[in-house]
């Protein structure tokens, strides 16, 4: 039972565009949000995350936004550049830290 | 340099034997966890602990064993019941607290690709 989705497996843009990630979760209970980032065969880093008593935290080029009532959560970087070519894991976590993943969306982006 | 070290890197073993993968940390951190990620699916809980000498089985522990008995090591054991074993596993670690705070982040080692032959 996958409790959070990224129903996009890839996903490209132009340098300079905007991307937007999604990501769906199922269990209500989950009260703690985090994008991770990641390059081939290194291991996941922190990108941003959010509480679920906001609904948007922005950290320079990355926004997270976060929807309660449609369990949705959207990671925007704006602009693209293409560094930011790798895999992003959504992750939520409920209150004893257990966190599950998503499946990941490989962004990328084109000069 | 704070971080999480596992090793090693690349691992191959044939089938039957069992294979333990190593994890360390040096950031003080309470929690650890291990993944696995298999193609197409995101990382799945395996094992994790939230203080030494104490763990608990996450979502696919089957044929997995682990122990902590330091505060900066968590090493997994792949033993020969596990069905599928090649996979890259992930150990990482955070700082153990309540939910709304920083400390749900969990900082990622390099990771450790096994195969089984």
């Amino acid at each position: 039972d996958q409790q959070v989705k990224q129903n996009s497996p890839s996903l490209s843009v132009q340098e300079g565009r905007i991307s937007i990630l999604n990501c769906d979760y199922t269990n209500s209970m989950f009260d703690y949000f985090l994008w991770y980032k990641k390059y081939p065969a290194e291991g996941p880093t922190f990108l941003i995350s959010i509480s679920s008593i906001k609904d948007k935290n922005e950290d320079g080029r990355f926004t997270v936004f976060l929807n309660k009532s449609a369990k949705h959560l959207s990671l925007h970087i704006v602009p693209s550049q293409p560094g930011d070519s790798a895999v992003y894991f959504c992750a939520a976590s409920l209150t004893n830290n257990d966190m599950r993943f998503g499946a990941g969306t490989r962004l990328t982006v084109k000069p | 340099d704070g971080g999480i070290t596992q090793s090693p890197k690349y691992l191959f073993r044939k089938e039957g034997q069992n294979v333990t993968l190593s994890c360390e940390q040096n950031l003080n951190h309470d929690a650890m966890y291990w993944y696995r990620q298999d193609p197409g699916q995101g990382l799945r809980l395996i094992y994790y602990s939230q203080i030494v000498n104490d763990f608990q089985k996450g979502d696919i522990a089957e044929g997995y064993s682990v122990s902590r008995e330091k505060k900066e090591s968590f090493p997994l054991t792949v033993t020969s019941a596990q069905k599928n074993p090649t996979a890259f596993y992930l150990c990482a670690s955070s700082v153990a607290g309540t939910s709304g705070h920083r400390s749900n982040e969990q900082f990622f080692g390099p990771g450790t690709r096994l195969t089984v032959l």
